[in-house]
This record gives structure tokens, sequence and C-alpha cells, in this order.
């Protein structure tokens, strides 16, 4: 079946401009999570929806970060006046319930600021 | 936070040979779970291991988990040049369900000299 999907593949950006990215995830899984790699490091996690649960916030690296969900569709993850420092690989990952251990991946979008 | 850490970062091997990276971690946790990443784009999982097991098998691959030392390693046996990666450990803790997303360590980018 169709893996998680991601788009755009690559962004690249001025600074100061908006961007958004997308994730769709696996039919039926009702957990999603975002998260940035920056060059050379691994993972860090942003943020989680399961179901039509209000997502926790707090792990967005500033307010200039949002995300939603549609149900238990598409995700949705903007960067409002985006700076240097966002660069990153942006990467999804859905889950079929929250009690279900294993991620399935997107291949990420690259983004870059300039 | 990132609370894995792997060891080494970087290892560079003959094929044919075994490959063996370390993951250390800080806090309690539900399971640990070991990805692939090519060319630092998406995510592959490989093997999950849980917090009460302390080996696991997946063809070629071996997991062991030592909870008292908070600490896992990942070994290839028999290694190919298509094994060229970077290597991650990731955790789940034992709060949130799940809502707290994975902590990833930094990585062990793995090379097979053919």
């Amino acid at each position: 079946g169709a893996g998680v999907s991601q788009s755009p593949s690559n962004k690249v950006t001025e600074k100061g401009k908006d961007v958004e990215l997308r994730c769709d995830p696996i039919s039926g899984h009702t957990a999603l999570y975002w998260y940035r790699q920056r060059l050379g490091q691994g993972l860090e996690f942003l943020i989680y929806f399961q179901g039509n649960s209000a997502p926790d916030k707090s792990g967005l690296p500033s307010d200039r970060f949002s995300a939603e969900r549609t149900g238990e569709s598409v995700s949705t993850l903007t960067i409002q006046r985006t700076q240097q420092e966002d660069s990153a690989v942006y990467l999804c990952a859905s889950r079929p319930t929250s009690g279900s251990e294993t991620q399935y991946f997107g291949p990420g979008t690259r983004l870059l600021v300039l | 936070s990132q609370q894995g850490e792997e060891d080494p970062q970087a290892l560079s091997i003959q094929e044919g040979e075994n490959a063996t990276m370390n993951c250390s971690y800080k806090t309690s946790i539900n399971n640990l779970q070991w990805y692939r990443q090519n060319s630092g784009r998406g995510l592959v999982h490989l093997i999950l291991i849980r917090s009460n097991e302390r080996e696991k098998h997946s063809g070629r691959l071996r997991v062991t988990l030592d909870t008292s030392k908070k600490s896992s390693s990942l070994l290839i046996t028999a290694s190919r040049a298509a094994d060229t990666a970077s290597y991650f450990c990731a955790t789940e803790g034992k709060s949130g369900g799940g809502a707290d997303g994975l902590t990833f360590g930094k990585g062990t980018h793995l090379i097979i000299q053919p």
C-alpha cells in the first residue's frame, strides 16, 4: 500500500517568507508526528496528532511554527517569517494507533532558507 | 530533546565484516527502536525491542537492550555495500503513550567498503 507522502520534496525560500509543508499519512493511521532534522543531527520531535484531540504544541521551536490536521488525514506544518536557522529536513510519520509502536516515516521535505 | 547517543559517530568496515553500533539513553523507556536513513531522507524502521526484552533478532540484525545500563547495541552481520547508511536509535518514553514522540540520537554513519 501507499506509504507516508510529503510535499514538496524540496523548498527554497527567502528569509521572512512563510512556508507550508504537507504530510499525507498512511490511510487509517490515527497518530501523526512531525520531526525536524538539522544537518548531521538526529530527529527533533515537534508535534503529535492523535485522532481529533487537540495537539500539544509545546515541542514547536517557536510561535512562528504551527501545525494543523484535518480529522485523521492530511496535516500541514506552517513556518511563518522563516529564518535561516529553520533550514532542515522536516519529516512526518504516522502510525496505526497510539498503542502501536512503529512509526512509518515519509521521505521528508528539505527546506532551505536563504 | 536528544537523549539517545550513538557510538561510534562513524564506522567504516570491509564488506562481509560485522558492524556493531551502540546507543545510550537517559530516561525510562517503553521501547527502543533502530532506524536506517539513506542520503539524509526518509527513515526505515529496522527493529524494535521492548523494555522487558533483552535480545531480538531480525535477519542479519541483532539488537540487545540493557535497561540497567540504559544502553542498546545493534549488530549487523555479514555486512553488504547496501548497508551503507546512517543508523539511529530512538526511544519511546514510559509516559505519554506515544504523545511525546520518539527521542532520537545523532546517529552512526556506517560505510561498507567493497
